[in-house]
Parts: C-alpha cells; structure tokens; sequence
C-alpha cells in the first residue's frame, strides 16, 4: 500500500525560507502532489512532481528525488498568509485515488 | 474564475438519520471526488467518479454510503444512517482527468451528528 510521512509542525521566522520534507512509500510511483490547507478552509493545489528535480512557482518549489522516495517543499520569502498546513499526497491504488500524508502545520513567527 | 460549490456549510444531524451533502463541480471536469477530514486529522479519500459510475473507492466507503450525479451539474455523498463518527468535514473535488494529481475542491459541508 502508500504511506507518507511529514513533520507534523515546522516553525519559521517571516521572511525566512523553510523546507517541508515528505518521504513516502508506494507500490507504484507516478509523482507527488502538495496541498496547502488554512485553518477551516479547503485544500489548495500547489505542485506537482513527476519526475526528478526542482520545480519553481514563484515563492514556491518542490522537489523530487525518485531514488531515495523523498520530496520537499520548499517556502521562500515566508509571510504570514503562508501559515497554514501542508500535505503531500501519491496516488493510490488506481488513477482515480489521491493518498495523503497527515500534514505539517507551518507555524511563522513575526 | 470557476470553483467547486458545496451545499450546506453545516449540516447537524441526528445519530441514525439520513443526510445528503451537495456539490456542483467544475462544468468542464470529468472527475469527481469525496474526502472527509476529521478535525486536525488528514484528508481521507472516500471516493472517485467518473462515467455516471464509481471508479474507486476507499474502506471507508462502506454500503452506508453512496453517490451519485442526478443530473449534469450536481454530485451528491449520501449516507443512509449516520453515525457519531462520520461527524467530519466533507469535501468535494473535481479535474479535468489527467491523473489525480491537481484537483479542485470545494469549500466543504461541516458534518455535526449528535
């Protein structure tokens, strides 16, 4: 089956740059998605990695080593609209199901 | 820009009563999903739909639970007798079907049985 592991809390300073790690295991791999998640709000879409590497979006990357199962998130610039929690997530057993870690509750301190 | 709708915001229910969240998805997507997301917890995949039929389904998903897309915009979660622990927020998501990688969601329905 998959399982993702995350820290369950990472705290950073604003304006400072942090790094959610995600490691996973699966049965079949075909790339790993980030979410982000406000208190009481609904997930939001951030990244997605295919295959090896890092992949910009503005403030935003997210990297990808297939050989060691591990990705990473990586906030720049960090403000404090970026507290919120950040899940990993692989699909599952078919292309029609996304399995999800438990999520890393960013804390940023002014 | 187009979003997932999710009717009620809140929905309080009875142990054992029936209830029936709403969703609209995305008009152009093809791809519908539920999750459910217990307060603090991680988001839980119930199901996926797709061609008026399931695709996948979690063990969560059991046979009190059911879906379905009544006409062409509205995708329904039922559960027939609801139980102290489906107490959860419930989230709709859509795509478009390249892979289940990037998926809209909706805002979700609170789900309260007392």
């Amino acid at each position: 089956g998959q399982s993702l592991e995350q820290p369950s809390e990472v705290t950073a300073v604003e304006g400072a740059i942090v790094q959610i790690n995600c490691t996973y295991q699966t049965s079949g791999f075909y790339g790993l998605s980030w979410y982000q998640q406000h208190d009481g709000g609904a997930p939001t879409f951030l990244s997605y990695n295919a295959l090896d590497g890092l992949e910009e979006t503005g403030r935003f990357s997210s990297f990808l080593s297939r050989s060691d199962s591990y990705g990473y998130l990586l906030l720049q610039e960090l403000q404090m609209k970026d507290s919120a929690s950040y899940f990993c997530a692989v699909r599952g057993k078919s292309n029609y199901q996304l399995i999800w870690g438990a999520g890393t509750k960013l804390i940023i301190k002014p | 820009e187009p979003e997932v709708t999710q009717t009620p915001s809140h929905q309080v229910t009875q142990m054992g009563q029936e209830v029936i969240l709403r969703c609209v998805p995305i008009s152009n997507h093809l791809y519908f999903y539920w999750y459910r997301q217990i307060l603090g917890q991680k988001v839980e995949f119930l199901v996926s739909f797709y061609n008026n039929e399931i695709s996948e389904k979690s063990e969560i998903f059991d046979d009190q639970f059911s879906v379905e897309r009544p006409d062409g915009s509205n995708f329904t979660l039922k559960i027939r007798s609801t139980k102290l622990e489906d107490s959860a927020m419930y989230f709709c998501a859509s795509n478009d079907g390249t892979g289940p990688y990037e998926q809209y969601f909706g805002p979700g329905t609170r789900l309260t049985v007392t």
